[in-house]
């Protein structure tokens, strides 16, 4: 079964509008999650790294006003899209890492869509 | 340069075909290495580790070149199911995966 959980699965939302999407580890803590982009066709792309209990570091390019990240607690960790637009649409898809085995765990992605 | 580089492909084989590809990745530093399987418009998926001394799960076999700074993925006796996106993944020191781009299998009967 899946170890990550995301949800939602798809949002459909208009422009100007924010969207928050979550990112569940089920049988693990994880202290440290990534959040990831995925425009079609092409590949993953890093957007930020969301650390329990401290700031998210944000990879360059990234707006950190614009897509807020939140890990309150180590099972989870929120990604909120602010006044979002068009060109934000895209597969957005969370990680955790879990170092004892070196393996990442994927949610199942969001499929945002704005109009 | 990107940290990690993938032929996209597409590789269009026959269905029994052995099928192969590599991924060059930038950081020395990379301590471990995956292949991920990604089918469309869902998550990627592990498919397997890459070791140092190579390894084998079934019809798929990967291999590790650190003096060249590569990872291959071979794949015997292709079977429909087996088209998809192959996502090469190598992780740093700091933990932060870095995907290639992908490259894409699609096996026809």
């Amino acid at each position: 079964g899946a170890v990550v959980s995301q949800h939602p699965s798809w949002v459909i939302c208009k422009s100007g509008t924010s969207v928050k999407i979550e990112c569940r580890s089920l049988d693990f803590q994880a202290t440290t999650m990534f959040w990831y982009r995925q425009f079609p066709k092409q590949s993953l792309m890093l957007m930020a790294t969301s650390n329990e209990g401290s700031k998210a570091t944000y990879e360059q390019g990234v707006e950190k006003d614009k897509f807020l990240i939140n890990h309150a607690s180590l099972t989870l960790s929120t990604l909120t899209v602010t006044s979002a637009h068009p060109e934000d649409s895209s597969f957005y898809i969370c990680s955790a890492y879990r170092p004892e085995n070196t393996e990442a765990f994927f949610g199942q992605g969001t499929r945002l869509t704005v109009v | 340069r990107k940290e990690v580089e993938q032929d996209p492909g597409p590789f269009n084989v026959p269905e029994g075909a052995t099928v192969a590809f590599n991924c060059t990745y930038s950081n020395s530093a990379s301590q471990s290495f995956f292949w991920y399987r990604q089918d469309c418009r869902k998550e990627p998926k592990l498919l397997m580790s890459v070791y140092s001394s190579g390894n084998e799960d079934g019809r798929f076999t990967a291999q590790l070149n650190r003096a060249s700074q590569y990872i291959s993925l071979l794949i015997r006796d292709s079977k429909l199911s087996d088209s998809a996106t192959y996502l090469c993944v190598v992780t740093p020191p700091d933990y932060k995966l870095s995907f290639g781009a992908g490259t894409t299998v699609t096996v026809r009967a």
